[in-house]
């Protein structure tokens, strides 16, 4: 089984700052691990994801993370957040020896970001 | 292309009642999973269907039950309510295949509230 562990319940940033979200997981076996962002009253949208290779992902709107295998972690950061950016993300991850895909989810970290 | 959609957007129970929830898949995906997300919360995984089956289920009571109909449509039946099921309601879809990643797309949800 595997579980995840996102350190931070709430992360306050003013505009143009950097943000870090922090996510540690445990698994026996190898996983694909996910960010999702959710905006209020909205389902989850995929934020990037890593599933083999480079161990830094990044998104279109410049968002990155990097999955560090000794550590088991999987953090979240953007150098300089928008007020749009005020959102709850997600960590989750999946067994890679689960070919349904199903998600273990963090508990969500809360970004508000203000001016 | 539509993506994954809900139906109710929201809905009030009382306690012992029973609710139907709806989720109709991405267009060409064939595998439906459920989640359940309390306030505060991350969405935990109820079950999974995928050829009108149920493949996979989560740590949740026989009052959660499914279906899902041939053109990969389904159904969440939740019976005797409690207030704890109060939640959103998360769909997800995905394309089923073998010996990889299933990327999961999410509809919106429905909200529940149990009173």
């Amino acid at each position: 089984a595997q579980s995840v562990t996102q350190l931070d319940s709430q992360v306050p940033v003013f505009e143009e700052a950097p943000v870090e979200l922090r996510c540690n997981y445990s698994s026996s076996v190898s996983v694909y691990l996910f960010w999702y962002v959710q905006y209020p009253n909205q389902g989850l949208q995929l934020l990037l994801k890593y599933l083999s290779g480079s161990t830094l992902v990044k998104s279109i709107n410049g968002f990155e993370a990097e999955f560090n295998k000794s550590q088991t972690s999987f953090h979240l950061r953007k150098p300089s957040v928008h007020i749009s950016d005020t959102a709850e993300y997600f960590c989750a991850v999946s067994a890679a020896t689960d070919s349904w895909g199903k998600l273990q989810f963090g508990a969500g970290t809360q970004v508000v970001v203000t001016p | 292309d539509a993506g994954v959609t809900q139906s109710p957007t929201h809905l009030i129970k009382t306690r012992g009642q029973q609710v139907t929830l709806r989720c109709s898949p991405k267009s060409g995906h064939d595998t439906v999973s459920w989640y359940q997300q309390a306030l505060g919360q991350g969405p935990q995984f109820i079950f999974q269907y995928y050829e009108e089956e149920e493949r996979q289920r989560g740590n949740f009571p026989d009052r959660f039950s499914g279906h899902q109909f041939p053109n990969y449509s389904s159904e969440l039946n939740v019976n005797a309510l409690l207030l704890g099921d109060s939640a959103l309601y998360l769909c997800a879809s995905s394309l089923s295949w073998r010996g990889g990643y299933n990327e999961q797309f999410f509809g919106p949800g429905t909200r529940l509230t149990v009173l």
